[in-house]
């Protein structure tokens, strides 16, 4: 059964840093995707970024870009420039095809002005 | 695009009554829909999994007899709670794979029911 490990409950950082989330997974697949979503206030669900595991190059959608370590079975999300709109819940999640996707159990990021 | 609603957005009822949950896929078509449960400040647990035309299938530990599931067409499915009680209190939240864009494994999530039952 596969596994997903964000070791970080809580995270702060100030405005305009960099913040980095860290997500592990455990897998016997090789085919597979990787998600972070955010889970703001509103409790809306909305994706941030995704990663298909059999691409070696690493995603990135403009301030948000992740660390991705196959064979660490590693998934780390960095935010960059952060904002105050950036306060949220944030969720590591793995995917395969057509199925369920399985959440750790999320970090919960504050930015400060 | 791939917009997905719920309704109601909350809902309070009393111990006993019988509440449903609409999850509506309104821009695409949704072969596949999840059905997650959230506790305040954690994760989202997968309830059941439902299938158009087909019986959902339910995890482990998941009373089926008091989730009733139903997706009878490609844009709707439905979580009806029986005999709900405080304990059935929660966040449920729907998420729906489409049909067409199923690349990626992709799933858009519904803005979430609260339920309070009292």
């Amino acid at each position: 059964a596969q596994t997903v490990t964000q070791s970080q409950p809580e995270m702060s950082v100030q405005e305009a840093e960099t913040v980095t989330l860290s997500c592990t997974y455990d897998t016997s697949e090789s085919n597979y995707y990787l998600f972070w979503y955010k889970q703001p206030p509103s409790r809306q669900m909305i994706l941030v970024i995704r990663q298909e595991a059999y691409k070696q190059q690493n995603a990135t959608e403009n301030r948000f870009s992740v660390n991705f370590q196959k064979a660490a079975k590693s998934f780390s999300l960095k935010i960059s420039d952060s904002q105050l709109g950036d306060t949220a819940m944030y969720f590591c999640a793995f995917g395969q095809a057509g199925t369920a996707l399985i959440f750790g159990k999320g970090t919960t990021l504050s930015v400060s002005s | 695009g791939a917009v997905v609603s719920q309704h109601p957005s909350r809902v309070i009822c009393k111990s006993g009554t019988s509440v449903k949950i609409e999850c509506r896929s309104l821009d695409f078509q949704a072969t596949t829909m999840f059905w997650y449960r959230q506790f305040p400040k954690q994760s989202l647990m997968l309830m059941a999994t439902s299938n158009e035309g087909s019986k959902a299938t339910y995890e482990q530990g998941v009373e089926k007899d008091k989730f009733l599931i139903n997706h009878a067409s490609l844009t709707l499915s439905t979580l009806t709670v029986t005999s709900a009680h405080p304990e059935d209190s929660s966040f449920y939240i729907c998420s729906a794979r489409d049909r067409v864009r199923g690349r990626n494994n992709e799933q858009f999530f519904g803005p979430g029911t609260r339920l309070t039952v009292l």
